[in-house]
């Protein structure tokens, strides 16, 4: 157990809907990653909150968007899904903002979304 | 452009079976260099981290190695519970600083 919680596990929902994933950061963690996992594209950077203000920005859609709140916890906004939106999505923390220490990230048991 | 590359992708041993996996790297200016375990449908169990060329780390039957331009996870007398996908990251100074670049994997069947 990382110490991350994510919620929900299991996500299934239908094209051109929104869902939002949730998740907490181990005790002490003040960064937030999430990641995408699709069969064919492995672990995609998406975004990156550190202390509750956006970091750095990866592969992210105009789509989807997040927040890290004032109690460090995070969320994920999928909107106007698509079938290729499909895939785990992960969140990760750690101590460090991304500089020289504390860059270990420990990730979370993810979402599995499915868009039928 | 930040690259990782992983092989073999997949990998099938003989219990007790030694052998290494390698991830190859291309970084500019490397911060970290990670190592993960990720079981089917789990999120990635962190193993090790790896600074700097020369540098050695080891966990029970792994060990990490890192050069300036790969590293190596080195697996001795492997069990069927090391069965698992092994994951390589870089962190590197430029760009998106703190975001992790992951290999595709190496996918380790080990039979008893």
């Amino acid at each position: 157990d990382s110490g991350v919680t994510q919620t929900p596990k299991h996500l299934i929902t239908a094209t051109g809907q929104r869902v939002t994933l949730r998740c907490s950061p181990r005790s002490g963690d003040l960064s937030v990653y999430w990641y995408q996992q699709s069969l064919d594209q492995g672990l995609q950077f998406l975004i990156h909150y550190y202390n509750g203000e956006e970091r750095a920005k990866g592969n992210i859609l105009e789509r989807f968007s997040a927040q890290q709140f004032p109690d460090l916890h995070s969320e994920l906004n999928l909107s106007s899904l698509e079938l290729g939106d499909s895939a785990l999505y992960f969140c990760a923390s750690s101590r460090g903002a991304g500089g020289l220490f504390y860059n270990e990230q420990f990730f979370g048991p993810g979402t599995r979304l499915t868009v039928l | 452009e930040d690259q990782v590359t992983q092989s073999p992708e997949a990998l099938r041993l003989q219990e007790g079976e030694s052998s290494s996996l390698n991830c190859s790297y291309t970084v500019s200016g490397l911060r970290g260099l990670f190592w993960y375990r990720q079981d089917p449908g789990k999120g990635p169990e962190f193993l090790f981290t790896l600074y700097s060329a020369g540098e050695e780390k080891e966990k029970e039957r792994l060990k990490a190695t890192l050069t300036k331009k790969e590293s190596f996870l080195h697996i001795t007398a492997p069990k069927p519970e090391d069965s698992a996908t092994y994951l390589c990251a870089v962190q590197g100074r430029g760009g998106s600083q703190g975001n992790l670049i992951f290999g595709k994997g190496t996918k380790l069947s080990v039979k008893p």
